[in-house]
Formats: structure tokens, C-alpha cells, sequence
């Protein structure tokens, strides 16, 4: 089945610095891939989106691109703030039948940002 | 609109007790569905209504565990004589069918404490 595997452990970082997130996936075909994340308090938000391979998702100054070689969507940013402190989570759609649209997520990355 | 709405947010209830938790989707969406985040962990699928029929539900979908969609507006997830396992954040988020499959919009969740 489907399946996703994120870089393990937290993330703590310096403001500005760069920062990226691991995630590759095990999937059937070739489904979309996401970025969501969780604010302290809050539900989980869209952050970005690929729908093929070699497309690149941006929002809000975060980037990851869909590697269909590498099996990958890894996450990045050049320059962090402190208002990005959350937890981001890699997440793939299933492609079609009657789990259409059913979210496979990794475990999610703690990212911490100080001043 | 005001989104998805949960509750209650924090619930705290003994073993072996029975607990409900409520979703208010957002009104026209025809998709619903459950989660369940523990520690740690990202999001994992339950189950998932279109309208008012329950069309998927998870192997960790116990039978203690029930989902209701009545007239395809509201739902409830009940848990049955909780166990300590249960402890996690129960996520329910809407779609519209045609939006999948990044339409999604996640409520903050109900966190279960069982003790």
C-alpha cells in the first residue's frame, strides 16, 4: 500500500537559516503530493501541492519539488522565522476507487524556530 | 462559513467509559472524514462518508468504535468502553467530492485523554 516516511526527530533551527524536510513515498501510479501543516492550536493546512513529476510547489516562501526518480517531495526554505514553527506533515492522495482522495501522511517533523 | 468545527476540543474520561465526539463540516461538502493523530504519529485514515453513507472504514476502526453521518450534515464518532490505547487527537475534515484531492479542510480536533 501506500506509504510515506519522513526524516525523523525535530528540527531546531536559528532565524534565517535554511531548512529542509526529508520525505519520500511508496505509492501505485502517480498521485499528487503534499506539504500540510499544523500551527499550535490549529487544524492542518494545505502548505503546497505537486501533481507530477518535476512540478514544483511554492507557498509562503517553502518549495518542494516531485521527484518521480527519487520517489521524493522534499521541503525546503531559504530563510526561516520564527512564525514557522510548527509541525509539517508529507502526505500522498490515494489515486482513485472508492479511497479516492483518502490521505496517506507521514510522521509528521516538529520545527522549531528561535530568534 | 467558519469552517470545520469539533467538539468538544479536550475530552478526559475513565476507562471503560463511552465517549462522543461531534464534526460540523463545512456545509456544502459532500466528504467527510475521521482521523486519528497520537503522539508522534501523523494522521491516520478511519473512515469517510460521501453524503449520508459511511463508504470506507479502516481495520483500526474497531467495533468499539461507531461513525454516524445522519442526512449527510453533522457526524458523530462514539467509542465504546475506551482503553487507554484510544488517547489521540480525532481529526475531521470536509471535502467536496469534485475538489479532491487537495480540497480538504481539517477541524482543530478533539483531544482524548483516557485514564
Amino acid at each position: 500500500g501506500d506509504s510515506v516516511t519522513q526524516m525523523e526527530g525535530p528540527v531546531t533551527l536559528s532565524e534565517e537559516a535554511f531548512l529542509t524536510i526529508n520525505c519520500t513515498y511508496t505509492a501505485t501510479g502517480y498521485p499528487s503530493l503534499f506539504w500540510y501543516v499544523q500551527y499550535p492550536g490549529e487544524g492542518l493546512q494545505l502548505l503546497l501541492k505537486a501533481t507530477k513529476a518535476d512540478d514544483k510547489g511554492s507557498n509562503k516562501g517553502f518549495e518542494a519539488t516531485y521527484r518521480k526518480e527519487t520517489t521524493s517531495f522534499h521541503l525546503e526554505k531559504g530563510s526561516v522565522q520564527v512564525s514557522d514553527s510548527a509541525v509539517y506533515f508529507c502526505a500522498l492522495p490515494n489515486a482513485g476507487g472508492t479511497s479516492y482522495g483518502k490521505l496517506t501522511f507521514g510522521q509528521g517533523t516538529i520545527l522549531t524556530v528561535h530568534p | 462559513d467558519t469552517g470545520v468545527s469539533q467538539n468538544p476540543r479536550h475530552k478526559i474520561t475513565k476507562r471503560g467509559q463511552n465517549v462522543t465526539f461531534r464534526c460540523d463540516p463545512i456545509s456544502e461538502h459532500n466528504r467527510l472524514y475521521w482521523y486519528r493523530q497520537t503522539l508522534g504519529q501523523g494522521p491516520e485514515f478511519l473512515t469517510y462518508f460521501q453524503n449520508e453513507a459511511q463508504l470506507e472504514k479502516s481495520r483500526l476502526l474497531s467495533d468499539r468504535f461507531s461513525a454516524e453521518r445522519p442526512k449527510g450534515s453533522f457526524s458523530t464518532l462514539e467509542i465504546q468502553r475506551t482503553e487507554q490505547g484510544d488517547s489521540a487527537m480525532y481529526l475531521c475534515a470536509s471535502s467536496l467530492y469534485r475538489q479532491l484531492p487537495d480540497g480538504y479542510t481539517f477541524g482543530s480536533g478533539t483531544r482524548l485523554t483516557v485514564v
